[in-house]
Formats: structure tokens, sequence, C-alpha cells
């Protein structure tokens, strides 16, 4: 069965300290790749998407992520975290098969000021 | 503007009231679903319309139904609502097609009383 890991449920790292989640998935073929945000009390907000191309992918807020395909991760990178980065973060994937999202159980990062 | 809004935002119901949630979308989108997301957890589908074909996820309970009567509105019926229903709830579309992503509502929260 297709599905998402992120291998950290909580991290809690201290402002200006670089910042790496992780996301890996199982599927062969090709896919669509997907990072939501969703700060306390609010909905989710896509953070940065791969179709194709260029695998290193600038989203907003100074987030980055990186494709590679022979490793089947999609990992979330910020070189210096703030204390409003504090939120959690869902990688997704929507493989060729199946036009729905695959989610990832989500990580929640705390940042201390 | 938004795309994909849903009402109300907040919405409190009592124990075994039919309550009815709505989401609405500007896209034209083919596709709309309906997730549940309780607080840290990642978004749980439970059932989608591709144009107005209803699929309903195995282990959505009959508890929760779904109307479509156009492209661009869809409602969610909680026939009984229980405490454990108690959630966000999240309206999204999108394309079914590869290289496309799917667009949110900002969510209704329910509180059962």
């Amino acid at each position: 069965a297709q599905s998402v890991s992120q291998h950290n449920h909580h991290v809690i790292l201290s402002e200006a300290a670089s910042l790496e989640l992780g996301c890996n998935y199982s599927y062969g073929g090709t896919v669509n790749l997907f990072w939501y945000v969703q700060y306390p009390g609010q909905h989710l907000q896509l953070l940065l998407k791969y179709f194709s191309g260029d695998p290193l992918v600038k989203g907003i807020k100074g987030f980055e992520a990186e494709f590679i395909k022979s490793k089947f991760s999609f990992n979330l990178r910020k070189p210096s975290v703030q204390w409003s980065d504090t939120a959690e973060y869902f990688c997704a994937v929507n493989p060729d098969s199946n036009y729905q999202l695959i989610w990832g159980a989500g990580t929640k990062l705390i940042i201390k000021p | 503007d938004a795309m994909v809004i849903q009402n109300p935002r907040y919405q409190v119901t009592q124990f075994g009231k039919p309550v009815t949630l709505s989401c609405s979308q500007t896209l034209n989108h083919n596709v709309m679903y309906w997730y549940q997301q309780k607080s840290s957890q990642a978004p749980k589908l439970l059932f989608h319309y591709y144009d107005k074909d209803f699929n309903n996820e195995a282990d959505t309970p009959d508890n929760f139904q779904s109307r479509r009567p156009n492209t661009s509105f869809c409602f969610l019926d909680i026939r009984s609502p229980g405490l454990g229903d108690a959630a966000m709830y999240l309206c999204a579309t999108n394309r079914a097609k590869m290289n496309t992503e799917a667009f949110f509502g900002q969510g209704t929260r329910l509180t059962v009383v």
C-alpha cells in the first residue's frame, strides 16, 4: 500500500537553529509532493510543492525541500528557524496512480525563543 | 479571494442533533473532498466526489453523509453527532490530474456538547 512516513513526530529547536524534517514515501511511479503547514488553531496552508524539474524547490517563508528520487524522499529544510515557525508540518504525496493525497502523520515543531 | 469557502467556521451542536457543514468552490474543480482532522493528527479522508460520483472511504461511519447538488457546492451531514465527532472538518478540491494541487478551505471546527 502507498504510504508516507514522517520520521519525527515532535521536534524542539531554538531560534536560529537549522531545520530538517524527513519525509519518505512508498511508491515507485511518478509523484507530486507537497509540504503543508498548520499554525496553532489555523487551517492547512501549502508551504511548497514539487511536480517536476529542479528537485530543489523553494517555498514560502524561507522553506525549501529537496526531492531525491532514489531515496523516495522529500525532506523539508530551513537554514534558520524563527519562533513563528512553531506549527505542525505535514508531508503529502499524490501518486500518478491515484489523484488523492496520501498524508504523513505530521511533525509538531516547537521553536523556543 | 477565497476559492474554497467553508461555512460556518465554528459550529456548536448538541449530542445527537443533526448538523450540516457546507463547502463551496469557485475553481470549477471536478473533485471535492471532506476530511476530518483531530488535534495533532493528519487529515483523515471521509469521502470525496469525482464529478457526481460519490466515493466513501471504507472506514467512514454511516453517521456521516454527503451531498453534492452541483459542481460548486458540497455538504457534509452528520446525522447524530457524538462527542467523538468533535473535530476540524476540512473541504478540499482539485482537478484529479497530475501536476495540480489541492485547495483547502479554512475548515469548520465542530464542537459537540
